[in-house]
């Protein structure tokens, strides 16, 4: 099974919201990624979680808050969201960060920001 | 440093037509390569990968050679599908602050007509 879920599928939000973005794999993957996607674009990386251990932040501003409860759950928490951070959001999974494994993506979340 | 250079699209063909989407890379040392699709409001699946040079990976009729001497990895077809009308990525894995990332190429979105 390769599957990675997350919920919820379509998210529309005021600039004054307070939300959760939420990934699971159970794959017994060590990896964990956010990514967010604009139109007509390749995904772009956010976060990457080693271990449940931030290892990378791609200087994301603050309004996007990452956790990593557990080895199977990754969630991304949105505060004070602007309209330009409208975009699909990816999870992904990979076996760990070191080698060269590849990435299993979920179906993504798409946000919408009024 | 890492980068993946793909065929600008988008591209059209007909039924049953023979597709070649072209893909090279700079990379430091000897990665892995992927290819992904991503169908229309869908997150990215992978489609196929290649570990080291000459290896050819394959999956639902796509085959495309890992090939060194000319850092390139072209994905091909020989007789496409109206199902097979989404966008793919080129990818390889990169290290970045001691962590595994995704280097994407732009994307070439694939039409086919009936």
């Amino acid at each position: 099974d390769t599957e990675v879920t997350q919920t919820p599928k379509h998210l529309v939000m005021g600039m004054t919201n307070k939300k959760s973005l939420k990934c699971e794999q159970h794959m017994g993957h060590r990896a964990m990624y956010w990514y967010k996607q604009k139109a007509k674009k390749p995904p772009e990386l956010m976060f990457v979680y080693s271990y449940e251990k931030l290892s990378i932040n791609e200087s994301v501003p603050s309004r996007f808050s990452p956790e990593c409860p557990n080895s199977s759950l990754l969630n991304l928490h949105l505060h004070a969201l602007q309209p330009e951070d409208s975009a699909l959001y990816l999870c992904a999974s990979s076996i760990q960060t070191s080698g060269y494994y590849e990435q299993y993506f979920g179906p993504g979340t798409r946000l919408t920001v009024t | 440093g890492d980068s993946v250079t793909q065929m600008e699209g988008p591209v059209t063909l007909s039924e049953e037509a023979c597709l070649t989407i072209n893909c090279t890379y700079t990379a430091t040392g000897y990665p892995s390569l992927f290819w992904y699709v991503q169908y229309p409001g869908e997150g990215l699946q992978l489609l196929l990968k290649a570990t080291k040079a000459d290896d050819k990976g394959s999956n639902k009729g796509f085959e495309a050679t890992y090939r060194k001497e000319t850092t390139s990895f072209h994905l091909e077809k020989g007789s496409v599908q109206v199902s097979d009308s989404a966008v793919y990525f080129c990818a390889l894995p990169s290290r970045s602050q001691g962590a595994q990332k995704l280097v994407f190429g732009q994307g070439t979105r694939l039409t086919i007509n009936p």
